[in-house]
């Protein structure tokens, strides 16, 4: 079936200007998530969506970045006054986690995307 | 959070068996230890979990070490799509009722010669 999906794959913008990064996880699930990758930092989660709801947001780096998901499917990240630390590669995972305990949430897989890669000039 | 380390990079030969090692010495009881992959220009996929037995599927192995200390991946049979960079994560059930963020560290960079 189809995987988790990501749009623009590559965004190059601005410095200042306002992005919009979306993501349509896999069918069915419950959970997303938002990463980045960058050269100087790896790996970093941003934010996590149960749902609607987005029970923890403690990876969000500043105010000006915010996300959103509606109808508990695509998710869109924001990213405002764009700064040039800010270019990296944004990754969104899905997963069908819905809850059931911690022992099922460390368990549970989590399915990525290919990224956008987004540069700031 | 109890921390992995692994070595930065390895290199092996397309069709040799690799093994991939993790220490976790601060590990706690009820962490379980996950392997994620990283291909070239793509997203970081599932590997294999597990908590305290040796666990098998079709991508690789799992040894863990009798007190959990240190853990190694096992590919059994190198090909040139292997390489990646493999990344070896704790995963504590203790934070909270929701899902929980993967944290990622170095990982270890994995050649394969053909």
């Amino acid at each position: 079936g189809a995987g988790v999906s990501q749009s623009p794959s590559n965004k190059v913008t601005e410095k200042g200007k306002d992005v919009e990064l979306r993501c349509d996880p896999i069918s069915g699930h419950t959970a997303l998530y938002w990463y980045r990758q960058s050269l100087g930092q790896g790996l970093e989660f941003l934010i996590y969506f149960q749902g609607n709801s987005a029970p923890d947001k403690s990876g969000l780096p500043s105010d000006r970045f915010s996300a959103e998901r509606t109808g508990g499917s695509v998710s869109t990240l924001t990213i405002q006054r764009t700064q040039q630390e800010d270019s990296a590669v944004y990754l969104c995972a899905s997963s069908s986690f819905f809850g059931g305990g911690p022992s099922r949430a460390v368990t549970d897989t989590q399915y990525f995307g290919p990224g956008t890669r987004l540069t700031v000039l | 959070d109890a921390k992995t380390t692994q070595p930065n990079s390895m290199e092996s030969n397309e069709e040799e068996p690799v093994h991939l090692p993790c220490n976790h010495s601060t590990i706690s009881g009820t962490d379980y230890i996950h392997w994620y992959r990283q291909l070239p220009s793509q997203g970081p996929e599932y590997v294999i979990h597990g908590l305290t037995s040796n666990v098998n599927n079709r991508m690789a192995s799992l040894a863990i070490a009798e007190d959990r200390k240190s853990s190694t991946l096992i590919l059994h049979r190198a090909t040139l799509r292997d390489a990646a960079v493999y990344y070896c994560i704790l995963r504590d059930p203790r934070f909270g009722q929701g899902a929980q963020k993967l944290v990622f560290g170095q990982g270890t960079r994995l050649t394969i010669n053909p």
